[in-house]
């Protein structure tokens, strides 16, 4: 059973700029979320979707954006990026209705600003 | 709210020496718990879980247990390994519905020949 697939793997971007990530559940996984992981914060939680629908939103601003397609894949796209933006983002899926609660990771994407 | 407090690192051991990291939480509901690892340049792999109180979570030489009664899940392992060294993460989830996974701030491992 394939893992969880996030691409790119790296990325640089120039301040200004947007970017968007992608992320691929494993099969049969209908949530996906998306942390954002810094040296100064930690894994910050910020957004879960499942049946293409936003089920639960950390404390991030609104530049910070997501979807989910029919397929149960995922994209999140960052507009007018900050240095601050630069981090590893990773994603997760999980079946929530499963008797499995954990969460499974990609390798994440590595965004840096310049 | 729910949050998980775990000891800070860096913790340097010595090859086949004994680890333990200690990892505490409080939660609103009855949550389900893990660690995590992770190696220099991976996201983050599913180490061990625990569901529900007094159960044991085991994998690779790691194990943790539920502690309800003190709140904790403390990771030990008899002998680590070079190989062990890493960024270990405790970490909860609640049950039902769409709950975020909440993590501890993450405690690196070195680990010496």
């Amino acid at each position: 059973k394939a893992g969880v697939t996030q691409t790119p793997r790296y990325l640089i971007k120039t301040r200004g700029q947007q970017v968007t990530l992608s992320c691929s559940p494993i099969s049969g996984h209908r949530s996906v979320s998306w942390y954002q992981q810094t040296p100064g914060q930690g894994l910050q939680f910020l957004f879960e979707y499942f049946s293409e629908t936003q089920r639960n939103k950390g404390n991030f601003p609104g530049r910070f954006s997501g979807r989910q397609f029919s397929n149960s894949r995922s994209e999140m796209n960052v507009s007018t990026l900050e240095l601050g933006d630069s981090a590893l983002y990773l994603c997760a899926s999980s079946d929530p209705s499963g008797r499995n609660t954990e969460a499974f990771f990609g390798q994440g994407t590595r965004l840096t600003v310049v | 709210g729910n949050s998980v407090t775990q000891m800070e690192g860096p913790v340097t051991l010595s090859e086949e020496a004994f680890l333990t990291i200690n990892c505490t939480y409080t939660a609103t509901g009855y949550p389900s718990l893990f660690w995590y690892v992770q190696y220099p340049g991976e996201g983050l792999q599913l180490l061990l879980k625990a569901t529900k109180a007094d159960d044991k979570g085991s994998n690779k030489g790691f194990e943790a247990t539920y502690r309800k009664e003190t709140t904790s899940f403390h990771l030990e392992k008899g002998s680590v390994q070079v190989s062990d060294s890493a960024v270990y993460f405790c970490a909860l989830k609640l049950s039902g519905g769409y709950q975020k996974v909440t993590f501890g701030t993450g405690t690196k491992l070195q680990v010496i020949p």
